[in-house]
């Protein structure tokens, strides 16, 4: 079975601090894609990466950055944090593959940051 | 571009009946479609999808969604339904890169 893992499940962080959330799959996935949801609005796309050290931004990644130095794992940075990043991040990985067809994304159970 | 609507946020039901959470979408790519499902507390699952074939697919717990091209719908079916089933369901749309753009949600409530 395909695994994300994400750091943690809940974290409290006070305004201005500098928060990495970590996540982690075991499936050797290429794609690994970074969204937060809030109540109203969906799952929304912050960042996703296609390779090691590859990143492109999503809907909306202002306020975010991202790393990938290794294959299984994607950081999301919160470099100075804000009230309104208050939220729900679910970090999500999927296959490649060499179809055409895509391949499904597979989540982890999220982690809910409250910034205050 | 792609989106996906879903007009109902709330669906209350009782245990038994039938129920339906409707999905309609915009895309200027090829279309495939997904439902997920969130329970409380957890991550997302993948509970169905459409890539290609048959129009109507279907989940091993008996939700079903039929892709309606003329329409641009993909309505979530299922023809009686457990307390179980209580959950937040999510219609999502991919586009080019294998993103994922999702819907708002609908959250079913079933009763007693």
């Amino acid at each position: 079975d395909v695994k994300v893992t994400q750091s943690s499940r809940y974290l409290v962080k006070r305004t201005g601090e500098k928060v990495f959330l970590e996540c982690v799959q075991d499936m050797d996935h290429e794609n690994m894609f970074w969204y937060r949801q809030d109540p109203g609005l969906g799952l929304r796309l912050i960042y996703f990466s296609y390779d090691v050290k590859m990143k492109e931004k999503g809907d909306i990644p202002e306020g975010y950055s991202v790393s990938r130095e290794k294959k299984e794992r994607f950081s999301l940075i919160l470099e100075s944090a804000s009230t309104n990043q208050t939220s729900m991040y679910l970090c999500a990985s999927s296959t490649r593959g060499s179809g055409g067809l895509p391949y499904e994304q597979y989540f982890g159970p999220g982690t809910r940051l409250t910034v205050t | 571009a792609q989106s996906v609507t879903q007009l109902d946020s709330q669906v209350p039901v009782f245990e038994e009946a039938p129920v339906e959470l409707r999905c309609n979408y915009s895309s200027s790519v090829s279309v495939y479609l997904f439902w997920y499902v969130q329970y409380p507390n957890q991550g997302l699952q993948l509970l169905l999808k459409y890539l290609s074939g048959s129009t109507l697919v279907e989940s091993i717990n008996g939700f079903e969604a039929e892709f309606n091209k003329s329409q641009t719908s993909f309505h979530l079916r299922k023809p009686s339904v457990h307390i179980s089933d209580t959950a937040e369901y999510f219609c999502a749309v991919m586009g080019g890169g294998n993103k994922l753009t999702f819907g708002t949600g609908t959250q079913l409530k079933v009763e007693l």
